[in-house]
């Protein structure tokens, strides 16, 4: 069975950073596609960005908001998603959940547990 | 941009038949999913593809679509139900869209 366990949230100032993984286990990592998405406290949920697998060609996309400040990378050899987030700022805070799917035609859609980052003075 | 819009809540009685809708112009050329999101849980995916189930989803979960808006029923919902919900989209190859999410209560 498949599952992802996210870690490296904690409290940071603003201007700072702080660098999230996201393990999974099982064998299905290389091929799947890889989201991480945060929600703020008592708000939705929002997509922050996502890479492809290699396989079908490995693009990285940020939402807007992030862009510029946030990196996504993944090593396939560890089974393991990164999110490496500089600059940031109070709206920033928020639980941040890794998600590994297959693309929209597929009914695999698995989420972790999430981790929890507060940036605050 | 793009956007989803749900209502921000529904309420039925343990039993009936409840109805979220997403609306989006995007809707009418990109599939939407759907998840259900229950207090300190992770998300969920119910509904893929606009009407298809995952394993191991309840049948009283189902999804259909006409134009720009998809609708997610749960017919016979149950206490167990309640939970927010988002619809989900790709609009693009490089974007992701949630909608705003509706709290459905069951009591």
């Amino acid at each position: 069975e498949v599952q992802l366990v996210e870690s490296g949230g904690g409290l940071v100032k603003p201007g700072g950073s702080l660098r999230l993984s996201c393990a999974a286990s099982g064998s299905t990592f290389s091929n799947a596609w890889m989201s991480w998405v945060r929600q703020a406290p008592g708000k939705g949920l929002e997509w922050v960005g996502r890479i492809e697998s290699k396989t079908d060609g490995g693009t990285i996309d940020y939402a807007a908001p992030v862009k510029g400040r946030f990196t996504i990378s993944r090593d396939d050899s560890k089974n393991t998603l990164y999110l490496q987030m500089n600059s940031l700022k109070t709206e920033d805070t928020a639980v941040y959940y890794c998600r590994l799917w297959f693309g929209e035609l597929y009914g695999f859609d698995l989420w972790g547990q999430g981790t929890l980052v507060t940036v605050f003075s | 941009s793009y956007e989803l819009t749900q209502p921000s809540s529904v309420s039925v009685s343990p039993g009936q038949t409840a109805r979220i809708t997403c609306s989006g112009d995007v809707l009418a050329k990109k599939y939407v999913r759907w998840f259900q999101q229950k207090p300190g849980q992770a998300p969920v995916l119910v509904i893929y593809k606009d009407i298809e189930r995952p394993s191991g989803i309840p049948e009283r979960f189902s999804g259909s679509s006409s134009g720009t808006t998809v609708t997610l029923t749960i017919s016979g919902a149950q206490v167990e139900d309640e939970a927010d919900f988002y619809c989900y989209s790709a609009p693009d190859n490089n974007l992701e869209v949630f909608g705003g999410g509706t709290k459905l209560t069951v009591l």
